[in-house]
């Protein structure tokens, strides 16, 4: 059984390009988060995803968008790249059933490097 | 509105002594607890976890979580400590039901001591 994955494993961008980074999820799991992790810092929630919709958002800029298939997968889309943009991008899914989102399970990230 | 404190960002253990590390959080509603373990260059992995019922929770690698709403803490703890323990550890909450917005706390860096 296939858990997250994600895409590229790393990535080096410079100030003002844009990067996608991508997200499959657990077998059997529908929704879909984003997470920033900066260096020695907790993850930052970024948005969830279920259905096809944003679901819910944290405290980050417009140009953080996102986007969910009919397959689960996601996409995660950073424009107009800064340098604090650079961090670690953790992905993790869920099973929306019953009404509430399940237990998160995590990818292993995309390390991101803004020069 | 959530939230999570982690008390201490660097814990050193003696190898085969006890691990407490210690989570208090803040929810308007019913929370869910999680503790994570992060190893370097990893993604998280769920160590256990609280939605209701029995408040004493074991996980996995023999580390347990007791959850204590009167002082609004979920301290993580293992016996005895062994070298692959070293690791980041995260506590983090949501609210029950809905969709989950998962809030963290700063972590914990766990050391063991030969």
């Amino acid at each position: 059984d296939a858990g997250v994955t994600q895409s590229p494993t790393h990535l080096i961008k410079t100030r003002g390009q844009q990067v996608t980074l991508r997200c499959s999820p657990k077998s059997g799991h529908d929704t879909v988060s984003w997470y920033q992790q900066a260096l020695g810092q907790g993850p930052q929630f970024i948005f969830q995803y279920y259905e096809e919709e944003e679901r819910q958002r944290g405290n980050f800029p417009d140009r953080f968008s996102g986007h969910q298939f009919p397959n689960y997968s996601s996409e995660l889309n950073v424009n107009a790249l800064l340098l604090g943009d650079s961090a670690l991008y953790l992905c993790a899914s869920s099973f929306m059933g019953q009404g509430w989102a399940d237990t998160q399970y995590f990818g292993p990230g995309t390390r991101l490097t803004v020069l | 509105a959530q939230s999570v404190t982690q008390l201490g960002s660097h814990v050193s253990v003696s190898e085969g002594a006890l691990v407490l590390l210690r989570c208090n959080y803040s929810s308007s509603v019913p929370p869910y607890l999680f503790w994570y373990v992060q190893y370097p260059n990893q993604g998280l992995q769920l160590l256990l976890k609280y939605t209701t019922g029995a408040t004493l929770v074991k996980g996995i690698n023999g580390f347990e979580a007791e959850f204590k709403k009167s002082e609004t803490s979920f301290h993580l703890t293992k016996p005895s400590a062994h070298m692959s323990d070293a690791a980041e550890y995260f506590c983090a909450v949501s609210a029950s039901g809905g969709y989950q917005k998962v809030t963290f706390g700063t972590g914990t860096k766990l050391q063991v001591i030969p």
